[in-house]
């Protein structure tokens, strides 16, 4: 089965804060991607990555930046964490044959 | 742009009751159409799809047909469980937004009741 891991499930920070949340996965997917969801917005992009070295924006990409230095893994950075980036985030991957995501537990975070 | 509408939850539902979603859509192109499921305290999964007209997915007791005349991938089961209680997506593909990346309905909540 393909398993995509985020390093944490909770995480409380405090404003201002450097923040970063880990997402592995071990299917040697090309493409991966970071969410957020939130409750009525449903999910909404924030980078994804087709390749090593490689990002793109998504939908809501301020306050956050991301990392792919290895094709497994892809880190999503809020480099001054705020009160309303209290979410839950969703990574996931897919590879370059499929059509279908495979996401992560997702990490809680709670901004204080 | 391309967009996926739900309807609304919560539903709440006695088991053994029918269910049915509503998603509606709006593609450039031909889209494939997704449900993905998502369970407490778990990210989403795939739960079934379809890639053109007509087409029906299924898995687990769960169907949905692809109507392009509608726009409409409404989801279906016969008779849920307690153990269906969950949060479902609905979720399109087209070619436009490129490389496979998913537009997502905002989901809705599932509750069966005993």
């Amino acid at each position: 089965d393909v398993k995509v891991t985020q390093s944490s499930r909770y995480l409380v920070k405090r404003t201002g804060e450097k923040v970063f949340l880990e997402c592995v996965q071990d299917m040697d997917h090309e493409n991966m991607f970071w969410y957020r969801q939130d409750p009525g917005l449903g999910l909404r992009l924030i980078y994804f990555s087709y390749d090593v070295k490689m990002k793109e924006k998504g939908d809501i990409p301020e306050g956050y930046s991301v990392s792919r230095e290895k094709k497994e893994r892809f880190s999503l950075i809020l480099e001054s964490a705020s009160t309303n980036q209290t979410s839950m985030y969703l990574c996931a991957g897919r590879g370059g044959a499929t059509d279908t995501q495979y996401f992560g537990p997702g990490t809680r975070l709670t901004v204080l | 742009g391309d967009s996926v509408t739900q309807m609304e939850g919560p539903v709440t539902l006695s088991e053994e009751a029918f269910l049915t979603i509503n998603c509606t859509y709006t593609a450039t192109g031909y889209p494939s159409l997704f449900w993905y499921v998502q369970y407490p305290g778990e990210g989403l999964q795939l739960l079934l799809k379809a890639t053109k007209a007509d087409d029906k997915g299924s898995n687990k007791g769960f169907e949905a047909t692809y109507r392009k005349e509608t726009t409409s991938f409404h989801l279906e089961k016969g008779s849920v469980q307690v153990s269906d209680s969950a949060v479902y997506f609905c979720a399109l593909i087209t070619p436009t937004r490129g490389s496979y990346i998913p537009t997502f309905g905002r989901g809705t909540s599932l509750i069966v009741h005993p």
